[in-house]
């Protein structure tokens, strides 16, 4: 069964600093999604980032972006000039591309504090 | 463009009463999902819509839950009787087909308490 595994429960950063959310992922499958959802208190999952596993190249948004490392099975997440609305939970996500439960396997996410 | 809308957001509710939860997804969305969040966890799939028809609904504790989509539009999930366990936030989420079938959007989620 795949699995994600968050090791930061939580993180703090001051505002204009950088951050690094880790995240790494078991599965025997060699196709698959992943991706970065931020849940702020309003509750509402918002997704960050995503990487389609056959891509080498690192997926970048504004100012997040993260360094995947398929044999490692590692997806951290860096967020570049940390802002007071990045605080939330993070939580990183595994999905099948084909095939099997279309369902998304969460990590149990990171608590991200942002100091001004 | 709307997002997902769910109803209501927060409901508390004694032991053994029923309670329903109401989703509507993104306009277009065949694929709807129901989620459980338990405090400090990730979200779990309850159960998978494809349009009208449940297709993964092996999380869900069909003793107590039960779901429906009907028209493969709107969808309500419903806990009778509820347990104290129960208590958590249920999001839904839909997704397109296509290109973009692998990305889901979620609602602002329902927290129920349950006393």
């Amino acid at each position: 069964a795949q699995t994600v595994t968050q090791s930061q429960p939580e993180m703090s950063v001051q505002e204009a600093e950088t951050v690094t959310l880790s995240c790494t992922y078991d599965t025997s499958e060699s196709d698959y999604y992943l991706f970065w959802y931020k849940q702020p208190p309003s509750r509402q999952m918002i997704l960050v980032i995503r990487q389609e596993a056959y891509k080498q190249q690192n997926a970048t948004e504004n100012r997040f972006s993260v360094n995947f490392q398929k044999a490692a099975k590692s997806f951290s997440l860096k967020i570049s000039d940390s802002q007071l609305g990045d605080a939330a939970m993070y939580f990183c996500a595994y999905k099948l591309t084909q095939g099997g439960s279309e369902k998304l396997v969460f990590g149990k996410g990171t608590k991200l504090t942002v100091n001004p | 463009e709307a997002g997902v809308v769910q109803s209501p957001r927060y409901k508390i509710i004694e032991k053994k009463q029923p309670v329903a939860f109401w989703c509507n997804p993104i306009s277009g969305h065949n694929t709807l999902y129901w989620y459980r969040q338990n405090l400090g966890q990730g979200p779990e799939l309850l159960i998978r819509y494809e349009n009208e028809e449940a297709v993964d609904d092996s999380q869900l504790p069909k003793d107590r839950f039960s779901a429906e989509r009907l028209k493969g539009v709107d969808s309500t999930l419903k806990i009778q009787p509820a347990e104290l366990g129960d208590s958590a936030v249920y999001l839904c989420a839909s997704s397109s087909g296509g290109t973009s079938r692998e990305t889901q959007y979620f609602g602002p989620g329902t927290r129920l308490l349950v006393l």
